[in-house]
């Protein structure tokens, strides 16, 4: 069973650019939600998707956008990026669906610098 | 609006001590309460849950809907429960929502 994977780890950005952060889901898993996570706070709730669908999505701005592919795979996109956007971001994946609460397990996250 | 706070930024304790990590929730209809844990260099990963009911690595938590209260407890620390610990709540159809988290340091 291969667990959540996310890539990059790492990397810096400057202000008004724009980034994709890709995460590769545990095997047999359908669900994405991805997390930003400030220093010293707890994780934030972007969006999650099902199924390539958008299933959820937390208090960010339209230029947070994302992706599912077919294999469950996902991606994050950010436009403009603010020196806000500095945080570590946080892919989940669950066996899980519309209203179903399922275990999420986490990836080590991508740390995302913005100058 | 849901909300999860957590009094308490650093809980030190020694060794062999019971550990008791505050979690207060605001939620008004019935929430689902999680504990989750990030140990130094690993990534997060989910501790126990209250529907589960069970005791994970000595660890247990009880859902007060009195207190509107899920606290983590231990009686015995050990030092590799060192760790982030974060409190979690979801209700409904709504997403894990999560407190800011307490660092446990257990000293030998």
């Amino acid at each position: 069973e291969t667990g959540v994977t996310q890539s990059p780890t790492h990397l810096i950005k400057t202000r008004g650019q724009q980034v994709t952060l890709r995460c590769s889901s545990q095997s047999g898993h359908n669900t994405v939600s991805w997390y930003q996570q400030a220093l010293g706070q707890g994780p934030q709730f972007i969006f999650q998707y099902y199924r390539e669908e958008e299933n959820g999505r937390g208090n960010f701005p339209p230029r947070f956008s994302g992706l599912q592919f077919p294999n469950y795979s996902s991606e994050l996109n950010v436009n403009a990026l603010e020196l806000d956007d500095s945080a570590l971001y946080l892919c989940a994946s669950s066996l899980a669906g519309r209203g179903r609460t399922d275990t999420q397990y986490f990836g080590p996250g991508t740390r995302l610098t913005v100058l | 609006a849901q909300r999860v706070t957590q009094p308490e930024k650093l809980l030190s304790v020694f060794k062999g001590a019971p550990v008791e990590l505050k979690c207060n929730y605001s939620y008004s209809g019935s929430p689902e309460l999680f504990w989750y844990v990030q140990y130094s260099r690993q990534r997060l990963q989910l501790l126990l849950r209250h529907i589960s009911r069970e005791s994970i690595k000595g660890f247990t938590a009880d859902l007060n809907k009195g207190e509107t209260s899920f606290h983590l407890k231990k009686p015995f620390a050990q030092e590799e429960d060192s760790a982030m610990y974060y409190c979690a709540l979801k209700g409904g159809n709504t997403p894990l929502v999560f407190g800011k988290g307490t660092r446990l340091s257990v000293i030998a």
